[in-house]
């Protein structure tokens, strides 16, 4: 079973910052949260990581709350090529995959 | 060009026939995974392996098995036992940074038995 709770679907204006939500409560102190994306019909690409502090790269920033009990995955400027299923997950190195959020950019 | 490769992208067998999936990386990545991806579902864990000659089974792995002969190949084989066995099929690797896994998927073979 996931560890991690997402909403099913989102939506975002194009141009505008998409936040996603992630909880995951049960997290253990040793367990990175992660973050994927699946473009339909394509293997899933990832996208970043962290531990305990904040997390920022080329595609996106992570926030993680200071209880680790729930993140934020956030694209500062969401385009229609960001429409995706994005996944959060939770794990020491076997990733297990639930559901994700749908998230579709709209122009 | 680094990455992982699956070949083929679509895949056609008769019942009844064990089919055999490749996927190769040029990545010089430890860890290997096989997932599976029925329709509007997310992934599920069929078989990883970690280190050349060891494998360990995932949450599905009844009706499937794998080698893992080379760090750079991971064939996964599809046997007749598995009962519904048309899907999307990903293969994965792995780099540790830290004491996380990155892992980086390939395109997919999408198998379809009749």
């Amino acid at each position: 079973d996931a560890k991690t709770t997402q909403p099913p679907s989102m939506d975002c204006a194009e141009g505008r910052a998409a936040n996603l939500p992630c909880n995951h409560s049960t997290i253990s102190g040793n367990e990175y949260v992660y973050w994927y994306r699946q473009i339909h019909s394509q293997g899933p690409q990832y996208i970043i990581h962290g531990l305990k502090n904040n997390e920022t790269n080329e595609m996106a920033s992570l926030i993680i709350t200071e209880d680790r009990k729930s993140s934020t995955l956030i694209l500062p400027h969401a385009t229609l090529r960001d429409t995706a299923v994005y996944y959060c997950i939770v794990d020491t190195g076997k990733l297990i995959f639930g559901q994700g959020t749908t998230l579709q950019v709209k122009p | 060009d680094g990455g992982i490769t699956q070949s083929p992208k679509y895949l056609f067998r008769k019942e009844g026939q064990n089919v055999t999936l490749s996927c190769e990386q040029n990545l010089n990545h430890d860890a290997m995974y096989w997932y599976r991806q029925d329709p509007g579902q997310g992934l599920r864990l069929i078989y990883y392996s970690q280190i050349v000659n060891d494998f360990q089974k995932g949450d599905i792995a009844e009706g499937y098995s794998v080698s893992r002969e080379k760090k750079e190949s991971f064939p996964l084989t599809v046997t007749s036992a598995q009962k519904n066995p048309t899907a999307f099929y990903l293969c994965a690797s792995s780099k540790i940074t830290g004491g996380a896994y990155e892992q980086y998927f390939g395109p997919g073979t999408r198998l379809t038995v009749t």
